[in-house]
């Protein structure tokens, strides 16, 4: 199984900060990496996939970059809506596989 | 607008079975792959299995295998997972997701709202 290993675990920051998580693949995926954002109490929620094609409807504050094993989330300026628990996916091959998370928190 | 109802989810104890269900609306169900991921009590989250368009190849993550039978009924727009052996470790919020596009080893654009399965004695 591919292992996906997201840092930091947690992050505090203030709105208006740049944030930066990354996520690393324990073997070579291309660009089949998904980011998903989760707050509390519902469902995660698609932002990016194939490593930086950002979803519908996704505000372009929101990038991704990166291949081969290693990969980055983006936030340019946080919002306070933006402060959640966001997780990388590989789809590369089954079984898919999701990093543990990481959680912004407020400053 | 897509839509993705589970239900099925209760209390159940150690080596019982539970059967949930996904009601899709919103978006043309034979089109798209489905899949279950589920989330432990204040933990990350797990792909557990995918199902192809056509219900005709599934997969499953090596926690459930054998004990989690996926499913799906095109003519009802439903997904279905058949839930045997359950185990402590199984409790959890069981996600529906549909998949961005036709292939299982995707991404997910859509989810439910989860159905939370308790196994204890």
């Amino acid at each position: 199984d591919i292992q996906m290993t997201q840092s930091p675990s947690s992050v505090s920051a203030s709105v208006g900060d740049r944030v930066t998580i990354t996520c690393r693949a324990s073997q070579r995926i291309s660009n089949w990496l998904a980011w998903y954002q989760q707050k509390p109490g519902k469902a995660p929620k698609l932002l990016i996939y194939t490593a930086s094609s950002l979803q519908s409807g996704v505000p372009s504050r929101f990038s991704g970059s990166g291949s081969g094993t290693d990969f980055t989330l983006t936030i340019s300026s946080l919002q306070p809506e933006d402060f959640a628990t966001y997780y990388c996916q590989q789809d590369n091959s089954s079984p898919l596989t999701f990093g543990g998370g990481t959680k912004v928190e407020i400053k | 607008e897509v839509q993705l109802l589970e239900s099925g989810g209760g209390l159940v104890q150690p080596g019982g079975s539970l059967r949930l269900s996904c009601a899709a609306s919103g978006f043309t169900f034979s089109d798209y792959a489905m899949n279950w991921v589920r989330q432990a009590p204040g933990k990350g989250l797990e792909w557990i299995s995918g199902v192809t368009i056509s219900g005709g190849s599934t997969y499953y993550a090596g926690s459930v295998k054998g004990r989690f039978t996926i499913s799906r009924d095109n003519s009802k727009n439903t997904l279905y997972l058949q839930m045997n052996s359950l185990r402590a470790e199984d409790t959890a919020l069981y996600y529906c997701a549909k998949a961005r596009g036709s292939a299982v080893a995707g991404n997910f654009d859509s989810w439910g709202q989860g159905a939370l399965v308790t196994v204890s004695s």
